[in-house]
């Protein structure tokens, strides 16, 4: 069976530092990877998917992650963190199964960013 | 606009009582899927469905029920609610023609007192 470990449940960066976002993943088969985002009292947003192609992925508001098979990880990472980004993030692996595919979500990391 | 939509947004229920949450979608999109979400717990699969009449249970299936009679909708009953059915409830949708990520819509905040 397919799993996703945030490794941390809570990041506080400053407005302007790097952020990172750790993921591990577990998975028998080549998996895809998400990354969604979710502001206070919203839904969820793609934020940028690994799908076998390039392992370094961009995604939408200067969100990128590398994906590291030999690691089994898929960090999330953005050079310089806006107030905006403060939000819960989730890493998310897809499952193939017989009759379709369903998402594997991680427990989530919650980001902070201060002024 | 093309999307998920999920109502109601809120729903205050006595234990015991019943409910549809309903979703609809306006893309064609062949799957589609309810989680529940609960802190600490990211988001977990309740039932799926990959077409109009086909349905499957998800991890955490006990107490709701669901049915695809159409493309565009698939409601989610609660059939007894329980207190441990507060929870908030994202109903999601993709393409089957290839894996561009699921749709998620806005989720209904329900509480069970």
């Amino acid at each position: 069976a397919q799993s996703v470990t945030q490794l941390d449940s809570h990041v506080s960066v400053s407005e302007g530092t790097p952020v990172l976002l750790r993921c591990n993943y577990s998975s028998s088969y080549s998996p895809s990877l998400f990354w969604y985002v979710q502001h206070p009292n919203k839904g969820l947003q793609l934020l940028l998917k690994y799908t076998s192609a390039a392992t370094l992925v961009k995604g939408i508001n200067g969100f990128e992650a590398e994906f590291k098979k030999s690691e089994t990880s898929f960090h999330l990472t953005k050079p310089s963190a806006h107030m905006s980004d403060a939000a819960e993030y989730f890493c998310v692996v897809s499952e193939a199964n017989q009759a379709g595919t369903a998402l594997i979500f991680g427990k989530g990391t919650t980001l902070s960013v201060s002024s | 606009n093309a999307g998920v939509t999920q109502t109601p947004k809120f729903q205050v229920l006595k234990t015991g009582q019943s409910m549809t949450l309903q979703c609809a979608q306006d893309m064609n999109h062949e799957y589609m899927s309810w989680y529940r979400q609960d802190p600490g717990m990211g988001l977990r699969l309740i039932h799926y469905s990959v077409g109009a009449g086909i349905t499957d249970q998800g991890e955490v299936p006990n107490g709701y029920n669901v049915s695809r009679s159409t493309t565009e909708d698939f409601p989610l009953r609660l059939l007894s609610a329980a207190p441990s059915q507060t929870s908030v409830y994202f109903c999601a949708s993709r393409s089957g023609s290839g894996y561009y990520g699921y749709t998620f819509g806005s989720g209904t905040r329900l509480t069970v007192v």
